[in-house]
């Protein structure tokens, strides 16, 4: 399953500076993204989301970018800080009034690991 | 903050032993769902429950695999006869809402299951 993909495998990043993690999706009847980032052992935890209505939504250091014409999202750590170092994930979801039978349903993207190095 | 809790952190199991994973979702929540991934593999799908009956299943969900909420709390997956290609980390996750309102899942720190 194909349909939504991190093609960056890692990512390495001096404190301070910005962190941008990337995610491409192929089926445009996601209609709901959201970003997770997860540590060893624990389950994923939820980070920012947003809606194919908008293209942008912001929160703190964190903002998520939607570009729905090329499907593809960007998440935005600015400043990155140690503490960021994890794993993260894409996620996308299609909801029924867009033509489809899920109920919340997430498509996960194969994670991106981020160091953040002090 | 409320959280989804899992029991237990880790279950070992001999190949076609019966096991029960246990969740205890947001206690407001309506919507529960199970999620494994295979070490190294991604995320996946397995199951989603609402209204005490199965939303919608994926293809790993096969007649292997049940899910129950016994009670007002927990939320269960049976895995009949495990298999080794079963050994994963099962996350459990819970919305407030989904259908036409999307909302956050929230995940619990899963169960890491060995099967021997």
């Amino acid at each position: 399953d194909q349909q939504v993909k991190q093609n960056s495998p890692s990512l390495s990043v001096q404190e301070g500076r910005i962190s941008i993690l990337n995610c491409d999706y192929t089926n445009s009847m996601f209609d709901y993204f959201l970003w997770y980032k997860k540590y060893p052992a624990e389950g994923p935890t939820f980070l920012i989301s947003i809606s194919s209505i908008k293209d942008k939504n912001e929160d703190g250091r964190f903002t998520v970018f939607l570009n729905k014409s090329a499907k593809h999202l960007s998440l935005h750590i600015v400043p990155s800080q140690p503490g960021d170092s994890a794993v993260y994930f894409c996620a996308a979801s299609r909801s029924p009034n867009a033509g489809g039978t899920s109920y919340g349903k997430l498509t996960f993207g194969q994670g991106t690991i981020l160091t953040v190095h002090p | 903050e409320p959280e989804v809790t899992q029991t237990p952190s880790h279950q070992v199991t001999q190949m076609g032993q019966e096991v029960i994973l246990r969740c205890v979702p947001i206690s407001n929540h309506l919507y529960f769902y199970w999620y494994r991934q295979i070490l190294g593999q991604k995320v996946e799908f397995l199951v989603s429950f609402y209204n005490n009956e199965i939303s919608e299943k994926s293809e790993i969900f096969d007649d292997q695999f049940s899910v129950e909420r016994p009670d007002g709390s927990n939320f269960t997956l049976k895995i009949r006869s495990t298999k080794l290609e079963d050994s994963a980390m099962y996350f459990c996750a819970s919305s407030l809402t989904s259908g036409r309102i999307m909302d956050t899942q929230y995940f619990g720190p899963g169960t890491r299951l060995t099967v021997l």
